[in-house]
């Protein structure tokens, strides 16, 4: 069964502040890492992939990979209220498949 | 470059009547999948294809179906509609499934 685990929040943060999302999954076969934001009555954006161990940046957001771990991670650094949307981890599976995770509720308040 | 295209983008059916809805992908793009989000179960697979063969399917009754076409446009196609089946479908394009998905606006499927 290929599960992919995220804290449904809400997460609550305050304006300035990092915001951090979690996301685990069971399969170790596992390629390709994803974040997806998709803000209320809108469909998913892709913010960052990440494929190999370690920390990839990206202007305020970094995307941590732990395969070990099974564990992948999105940092959000001063986060900003437009920043507030549900967040989307995915994984990709070596035999052609993709999962979503449910998604995690962000609010940033100013 | 044009993103992806679903149509239409809102439709309200009755019980037991079934629905097609459309996808045009990015072009130059051969994976199209499916997803069903609703509010309590998030995004759920539905299915994948690739030149014009599913690759994947998810954990959906046979009701629901698809395909794809020689210039990547896909359908799909639910059948015998349960009030269960109102939910946002969202089409997503890549060059191969392990590479970045792009979705388009969604379908907002209400069954009443």
């Amino acid at each position: 069964q290929k599960e992919v685990e995220q804290n449904s929040g809400p997460l609550s943060v305050p304006e300035g502040a990092i915001a951090s999302l979690n996301c685990t999954y069971s399969d170790r076969g596992s390629q390709s890492f994803f974040w997806y934001r998709q803000y209320s009555g809108k469909s998913p954006e892709l913010i960052m992939f990440i494929y190999s161990n370690g920390d990839k940046e990206d202007g305020r957001f970094t995307a941590q990979l732990n395969k070990a771990s099974q564990y992948v991670s999105l940092l959000i650094r001063d986060s900003q209220p437009s920043d507030s949307a549900t967040y989307l981890c995915a994984v990709a599976y070596n035999n052609n498949d993709m999962r979503f995770g449910a998604g995690t509720r962000l609010t940033v308040k100013p | 470059k044009a993103g992806v295209t679903q149509t239409p983008r809102y439709l309200i059916k009755t019980r037991g009547q079934q629905v097609t809805l459309s996808c045009s992908p990015i072009s130059g793009h051969r994976s199209v999948s499916w997803y069903q989000q609703t509010p309590g179960q998030g995004l759920q697979f539905l299915f994948e294809y690739f030149s014009e063969t599913q690759r994947n399917k998810g954990n959906f009754p046979g009701r629901f179906s698809g395909r794809q076409f020689s210039n990547s446009r896909s359908e799909m196609n639910v059948s015998t509609l349960e009030l269960g089946d109102s939910a946002l479908y969202l089409c997503a394009s890549s060059l191969d499934v392990d590479r970045t998905q792009y979705f388009g606006p969604g379908t907002r499927l209400t069954v009443t």
